[in-house]
């Protein structure tokens, strides 16, 4: 399978504790992006990457929200202290910039749940 | 309020009807992107468009720049096209979503 790929699926944590997924996107894409869904709303953007550059970040990203792709291919995105405010989908999409249209390509999500 | 607009949030219908499901913006953009996901997470792109009238089969999307408008219309609906279908538009190069409208199509 050549998709977007995301792990893992489904992430339960206590409040409190730290959590890193991790999205790996179509190969030949070079942007990266992290949404975030909460249930009955549509995908809400975090940040997103072209090659390794950050080039923008959500207000929704708070401080306890990291996300880096240091060599320009898989991206992880880090939540540190976890709050019950967090439970929600994770999804990540990429795209290739040479799209004049930039379909996003998007993963199956991570489900995370914050007891 | 928010910058995409969805309408109806619910929507049942009988298999063979024609839907239609309603986008409302209040931004500018370059581009218009209809999408579909499924129970489980998994979101597919159906549509992007910036200007007319594009059509896929049993399905077709419009887009008015100068009303901010696109519909989606679904011709002889069948029970597998039960999804959430999202409206987002293009602004640089990230998304804005709507909150998607549910569809279910009853045999």
């Amino acid at each position: 399978d050549t998709g977007v790929s995301q792990d893992p699926r489904h992430k339960i944590t206590k409040r409190g504790q730290n959590v890193t997924f991790r999205c790996d996107p179509i190969s030949e894409h070079n942007r990266l992006y992290w949404y975030r869904q909460t249930l009955g709303q549509g995908p809400e953007f975090l940040t997103y990457f072209q090659n390794e550059a950050q080039l923008e970040k959500s207000r929704l990203l708070s401080d306890r929200f990291s996300a880096e792709r240091p060599k320009g291919s898989f991206s992880t995105l880090e939540i540190q202290r976890t709050e019950q405010g967090d439970s929600a989908m994770y999804l990540c999409a990429s795209s290739f910039p040479g799209d004049p249209w930039n379909e996003q390509f998007f993963g199956p999500g991570t489900r995370l749940t914050v007891l | 309020k928010n910058e995409v607009e969805q309408s109806p949030q619910n929507l049942t219908a009988q298999e063979g009807e024609f839907i239609t499901i309603n986008c409302s913006y209040s931004v500018g953009i370059s581009a218009l992107h209809w999408l579909q996901q499924h129970p489980g997470g998994g979101i597919v792109s159906l549509f992007m468009l910036s200007s007319g009238k594009k059509k896929h089969g049993r399905l077709i999307a419009t887009i008015n720049i100068q009303e901010k408008h696109s519909s989606l219309h679904i011709t002889a609906s069948h029970p597998r096209d039960s999804a959430v279908y999202i409206c987002a538009v293009r602004r640089t190069d990230k998304l804005i979503f709507g909150t998607g409208t549910r569809l279910q199509v009853f045999p």
